[in-house]
């Protein structure tokens, strides 16, 4: 069955980065794109952006552009997600989700979530 | 980028009775050259990421009960649950996928009345 197991909680200072992987299994790793979602506490979901794990390919919101880093390891059907220059605003459950087919834009398949609080 | 507002932002229902919530796209995300929708519809428990329920704004998901359906076109658009059962307490949100970046409606909250 597929399963999406991402790291655990993390706590960062202000002003430092933080990445977050998400290991895929069940299912052809390179035949589906991984989008990456945050929730902050008690409030509604925002989309990062989307990583091809075939070639490597990214595309993020431009609110996260310069900030945000999509990686793969095909090796270990993991994905990455590296966020830098943490501020208070970026605490929030980061979830990485499956897309359903290739590149359609929705999600079928959700990791558990990684909280990331950025606290001084 | 284009803006999802649901209504209402909470809900309180019968168990038994129907739930609409309603999600209107700031322009259209109806693609005219295949004449799809693009917009899906999850449940989000507390403490649990969301679930797709609803996709294309009207195909229900393998494994989804029947008694959740979407509906509309463009700009408006529908989740009806016909028969609320208390398993169904949750968050639902719209998302579009018409164009980058993805954006979700800011979520319904529905309770038992």
């Amino acid at each position: 069955q597929v399963q999406l197991v991402q790291s655990g909680a993390e706590v960062r200072k202000p002003g430092a980065s933080v990445k977050v992987s998400c290991k895929a299994s069940g299912y052809s790793f390179t035949n589906h794109y991984m989008h990456w979602v945050r929730q902050a506490p008690g409030q509604g979901l925002e989309w990062m952006g989307i990583i091809n794990p075939s070639g490597g390919s990214t595309s993020y919101a431009q609110k996260f552009q310069g900030r945000v880093t999509m990686t793969r390891d095909t090796s270990t059907s993991t994905v990455y997600m590296e966020l830098s220059s943490l501020r208070s605003e970026d605490t929030a459950v980061y979830y990485c989700a499956r897309d359903r087919s290739g590149w359609t834009g929705f999600f079928d398949y959700w990791g558990q979530g990684a909280l990331v609080t950025v606290s001084s | 980028d284009i803006v999802m507002t649901q209504s209402p932002d909470s809900l309180a229902v019968s168990l038994g009775e129907r739930a609409t919530i309603n999600c209107k796209s700031s322009q259209s995300v109806l693609y005219s050259s295949n004449n799809k929708n693009y917009l899906a519809w999850y449940q989000q428990k507390p403490g649990q990421p969301p679930k797709l329920l609803i996709y294309w704004a009207s195909t229900r998901e393998s494994g989804v009960p029947d008694r959740f359906s979407g509906s509309g076109s463009g700009t408006d658009f529908t989740l009806t649950i016909s028969s609320l059962q208390s398993e169904d307490v949750a968050v639902y949100y719209c998302q579009q996928y018409y164009n980058t970046p993805y954006t979700f409606g800011q979520g319904t909250k529905l309770e038992i009345k």
